[in-house]
């Protein structure tokens, strides 16, 4: 079984600056992926980014960066120079050997200007 | 990139109708689809996992008769909440998967169904 922790279900930040949303998981394969999304108040899933278990580096695509500590089991993201369009739902998902995801249960994010 | 579309993106309709929401993949071959359903300020909840011209595998506590699945083809999926009613109130998300997924995006999502039961 997989699980996903993210434990802020708001976070707030000041326009311009960064922020890191949690995101710790529980997994018993050996080789799984992590993913982040972002759910604006439309409703649609946008992919951020995406970190492999084997990857030797953290992944970063843009403003984003996925910081990963994988004996803490966490992949935090980090989304530097917040704008307010960043004001969204964010979900941490996971993808192992049942080859479906399984979410967090999200962070709101406010970017405050 | 891969788009998955979905419709419709609002229905509103009466107590005891049924509701069919079409999910097609319109660049690749959706081997997998999946349907989720999210309340407001919640998390998305796997409602069913179906394969082309297999029966859909349910999550437990989701009711087969009520939300049929069917996926024919390898370009579309579809959802049909039977006999709705406002308690199936909810938004519902399909994502689709091709056979050999490419990463870093195995899955793409559908923009989502809002369906309000009155």
């Amino acid at each position: 079984a997989q699980k996903i922790t993210q434990t802020q279900p708001g976070m707030f930040v000041q326009e311009k600056e960064a922020v890191t949303l949690d995101c710790t998981y529980d997994t018993s394969d050996p080789s799984y992926g992590l993913f982040w999304y972002k759910q604006p108040s439309s409703g649609e899933m946008i992919f951020l980014i995406y970190q492999g278990s084997y990857d030797q580096q953290n992944a970063t695509e843009g403003r984003y960066s996925l910081n990963f500590q994988k004996a803490r089991k966490s992949a935090n993201l980090v989304i530097s120079a917040s704008q307010l369009g960043d004001s969204a739902m964010y979900f941490c998902a996971i993808l192992g050997s049942a080859r479906q995801l399984t979410f967090g249960s999200g962070t709101q994010l406010t970017v405050l200007p | 990139g891969a788009v998955v579309s979905q419709h419709p993106s609002w229905v509103i309709c009466k107590s005891g109708t049924s509701v069919k929401i079409e999910c097609r993949s319109l660049d690749f071959q959706a081997t997998t689809m999946f349907w989720y359903r999210q309340f407001p300020k919640q998390s998305l909840m796997l409602m069913a996992t179906s394969n082309e011209g297999s029966k859909a595998t349910y999550e437990q506590g989701v009711e087969k008769d009520k939300f049929l699945i069917n996926h024919a083809s390898l370009t579309l999926s579809t959802l049909t909440v039977t006999s709705a009613h406002p308690e199936d109130s909810s938004f519902y998300i399909c994502s689709a998967r091709a056979q050999e997924p490419q990463f870093p995006q195995p899955q793409h999502f559908g923009d989502g169904t809002r369906l309000s039961i009155l």
